[in-house]
C-alpha cells in the first residue's frame, strides 16, 4: 500500500524558477527519502532525512520535515530543463521495517 | 563499483510462462530489496534480505512469487505461470545501513501478452 501523497500530482514551470513538492505521510517514521525517476528509468536518491531533523539542503535542494504534521516538502531552487522528472517520498518505518514506502510522486516538467 | 545491475532489462512472455531476474547488488552491500512499479504508480515492496536471509515478505508476494538470495551477493526473482498483471516494473535496490538510503538498479521491464 502507498504511504505517502505527493502534491501537486504535476507541475510545470519555467527554467529558472523555483519547483516545491508536498508529501504527507500516515504513520510515525525513522526517516523520510526522496527519489527522482526518469521516464522508464530507475530511481536516483536525492536526499534523507531522519525523524529527528527538521531542514536539510543538497545543492538546489532544500528539504524539510515536519513530524506533527507528518509532512515533508521538497524545493528544487533555480530549475533546470534537465531537472525534469519524477520526484518521490519514501518513507522507513523503522522498529524492524525497513522497507522503502512510496507516494504516487510529481511529475515535473521545467521548459527551456 | 559501477552500482546496482538488472538483468534482463527487458522481458516480455506469453501469459504462463515462468520468467527468473536478476540483481547484482553494490558490492559490499549486504542489504537487498525487490520493489515493483505499475504505469503512474510509485514503486511498491516486495522483498528484503540481509546477506542470504528472507527478513521481509510483502503480501504481494503470491505464491506464484519467490526471490533468493543463496550466496548473500545476486538475488533473483522469479515469476510462475505469469499472468497479464504481473507486467510491471521490477526494480531491484541495496543498502549498506540497515533503514538508510537504497541504490537502486535500472529495473526489468516485464510485458506478459
Amino acid at each position: 500500500s502507498q504511504q505517502g501523497e505527493e502534491d501537486p500530482q504535476a507541475l510545470s514551470i519555467q527554467e529558472g524558477e523555483n519547483a516545491t513538492m508536498n508529501c504527507s505521510y500516515k504513520t510515525s517514521i525513522n526517516n523520510l527519502q526522496w527519489y527522482r525517476q526518469n521516464s522508464g528509468r530507475g530511481l536516483v536518491h536525492l536526499i534523507l532525512i531522519r525523524s529527528n531533523e527538521r531542514e536539510k539542503h543538497s545543492g538546489r535542494l532544500r528539504v524539510t520535515l515536519d513530524t506533527s504534521k507528518k509532512s515533508s516538502s521538497l524545493l528544487i531552487t533555480a530549475s533546470r530543463a534537465a531537472d525534469t522528472a519524477s520526484y518521490f517520498c519514501a518513507t522507513v518505518a523503522g522498529a524492524g521495517s525497513y522497507q522503502l514506502t512510496f507516494g504516487k510522486g510529481t511529475k515535473l516538467s521545467v521548459i527551456p | 563499483d559501477t552500482g546496482v545491475s538488472q538483468d534482463p532489462r527487458h522481458k516480455i512472455t506469453k501469459r504462463g510462462q515462468n520468467v527468473t531476474f536478476r540483481c547484482d547488488p553494490i558490492s559490499e552491500h549486504n542489504r537487498l530489496y525487490w520493489y515493483r512499479q505499475t504505469l503512474g504508480q510509485g514503486p511498491e515492496f516486495l522483498t528484503y534480505f540481509q546477506n542470504e536471509a528472507q527478513l521481509e515478505k510483502s503480501r504481494l508476494l503470491s505464491d506464484r512469487f519467490s526471490a533468493e538470495r543463496p550466496k548473500g551477493s545476486f538475488s533473483t526473482l522469479e515469476i510462475q505461470r505469469t499472468e497479464q498483471g504481473d507486467s510491471a516494473m521490477y526494480l531491484c535496490a541495496s543498502s549498506s545501513v540497515q533503514g538508510g538510503t537504497q541504490y537502486f538498479g535500472p529495473g526489468t521491464r516485464l510485458t506478459v501478452l
